[in-house]
């Protein structure tokens, strides 16, 4: 599998924007984009996917380059119930598992 | 409302004994999936399977034996042979979402050795 490479925490004040940072330079024409948030104390939840083309959905963006080594999740207004470990996972179309690294955890302030 | 059952939430065990931590789902998927996580740490997967009455060993297999006899429960067994077995376990099923297989989760059990 290829390897994601992720800061380990980040800040951010409420109602900020948050541009989450991902490395991917092994990534291969194959591989999706996923991004997981785990809450403390509870199971990872899914929260966006892409292959190419940035995309959208009511949680996030996710803004992916065009050479595609780097991907970015953006949550538009920070909240506190944001505050959790984010996983960025790349995970070839054919294959049949999702490896999770460490990921970045979030403090939001108020 | 359609989603993972994990339990039981908190279980406690003595050394030597084996436990089985309860997945049942109801989403109608296909796969499901097992993982370990410690404190602090990422997510390590244990056994996944893809239909009934086929599994594979994830990367931290050794000391667990799982069995997938419905499509809807997928049970793990912490067996006296795991060395080190307190963990949160968290059971996972995934569905194909445009072009991607993408996981739900339970809300994992806790376990813990005395």
């Amino acid at each position: 599998d290829a390897k994601t490479t992720q800061p380990n925490s980040m800040e951010s004040n409420e109602e900020e924007p948050v541009h989450l940072p991902c490395n991917h330079s092994t990534i291969s024409g194959t591989d999706y984009i996923h991004w997981y948030r785990q809450l403390p104390s509870q199971g990872p939840e899914y929260v966006i996917h892409g292959l190419t083309s940035n995309v959208n959905n009511r949680m996030a963006s996710l803004a992916i380059a065009e050479d595609r080594k780097s991907s970015t999740l953006i949550l538009h207004r920070a909240t506190l119930r944001d505050a959790a470990v984010y996983y960025c996972i790349l995970r070839d179309v054919y294959a049949d598992k999702l490896i999770f690294g460490t990921g970045t955890r979030l403090q939001v302030f108020p | 409302d359609g989603g993972i059952t994990q339990s039981p939430k908190y279980l406690f065990r003595k050394e030597g004994q084996n436990v089985t931590l309860s997945c049942e789902q109801n989403l109608n998927h296909d796969a499901m999936y097992w993982y370990r996580q410690d404190p602090g740490q990422g997510l390590r997967l244990i056994y996944y399977s893809q239909i009934v009455n086929d599994f594979q060993k994830g990367d931290i297999a050794e000391g667990y034996s799982v069995s997938r006899e419905k499509k809807e429960s997928f049970p793990l067994t912490v067996t006296s042979a795991q060395k080190n077995p307190t963990a949160f376990y968290l059971c996972a099923s995934s569905i194909l979402l445009s072009g991607a297989n993408v996981l739900t989760f339970g809300a994992g059990s806790r376990l813990t050795v005395l």
